[in-house]
């Protein structure tokens, strides 16, 4: 049973250049969400994805945005990048509908370097 | 605001050294408190779920409590291989979705 995928795992791009990263969910799984470590620190929450639409979101930028697809797979898209964007992207996927805590089940990640 | 505040930042223990990871959080409401293990260049790996004060969970070496307003990470002697980054994170019980609030981690190293 595969569990979370990402791709491409690792990524160089330059200032002011677009991405996009991909994430496949744990097999039932609905539920997407995508997050970014920063080097040294915790994961911060970008937002998160269910039935195609996108729930909740952090305190990111609209240069973030995102996408599900009608197979809960998700993309990650980040316009106008900077620097400061360098980073592990997380996807971490789980069910929703469940009453109590919603574990969630992370891929391996996606380091984008901007030079 | 939710806050997750993790301590100490980095632990080094010598093979067999007991110690205990600090994890103290604000939430309004706990749906339930996360612990996470992080190699590096890897993605956080499920360790375990606390929900509510006084519970306790064990894995190996691993024992995991909670308070109202903490919870610990106690390792009993300790091998290399549990050198790791370890995450603490809550979920909200207000909050619709799944989204988790991290600390920044502690970096652990056990030297044999």
């Amino acid at each position: 049973d595969a569990g979370v995928t990402q791709s491409p795992t690792h990524l160089i791009k330059t200032r002011g250049q677009q991405v996009t990263l991909r994430c496949s969910p744990k097999s039932g799984h609905d539920t997407v969400s995508w997050y970014q470590q920063a080097l040294g620190q915790g994961p911060q929450f970008i937002f998160q994805y269910y039935e195609e639409e996108e729930r909740q979101r952090g305190n990111f930028p609209d240069r973030f945005s995102g996408h599900q697809f009608p197979n809960y797979s998700s993309e990650l898209n980040v316009n106008a990048l900077l620097l400061g964007d360098s980073a592990l992207y997380l996807c971490a996927s789980s069910l929703m509908g469940n009453s109590g805590a919603n574990v969630l089940t992370f891929g391996a990640g996606s380091r984008l370097t901007v030079l | 605001e939710d806050q997750v505040t993790q301590s100490p930042e980095a632990l080094r223990l010598q093979e067999g050294e007991s110690s205990s990871l600090n994890c103290s959080y604000t939430v309004s409401g706990l749906r339930g408190l996360f612990w996470y293990r992080q190699d590096p260049g890897k993605g956080p790996e499920f360790l375990f779920t606390l929900y509510s004060a006084g519970e306790e969970k064990e894995k190996e070496r691993l024992k995991a409590t909670l308070t109202k307003k903490e919870s610990f990470l106690h390792i009993t002697a300790p091998k290399p291989e549990d050198s790791a980054t370890y995450l603490c994170a809550v979920q909200e019980d207000h909050n619709a979705g799944n989204m988790l609030t991290f600390g920044g981690g502690t970096r652990l190293m056990v030297k044999p």
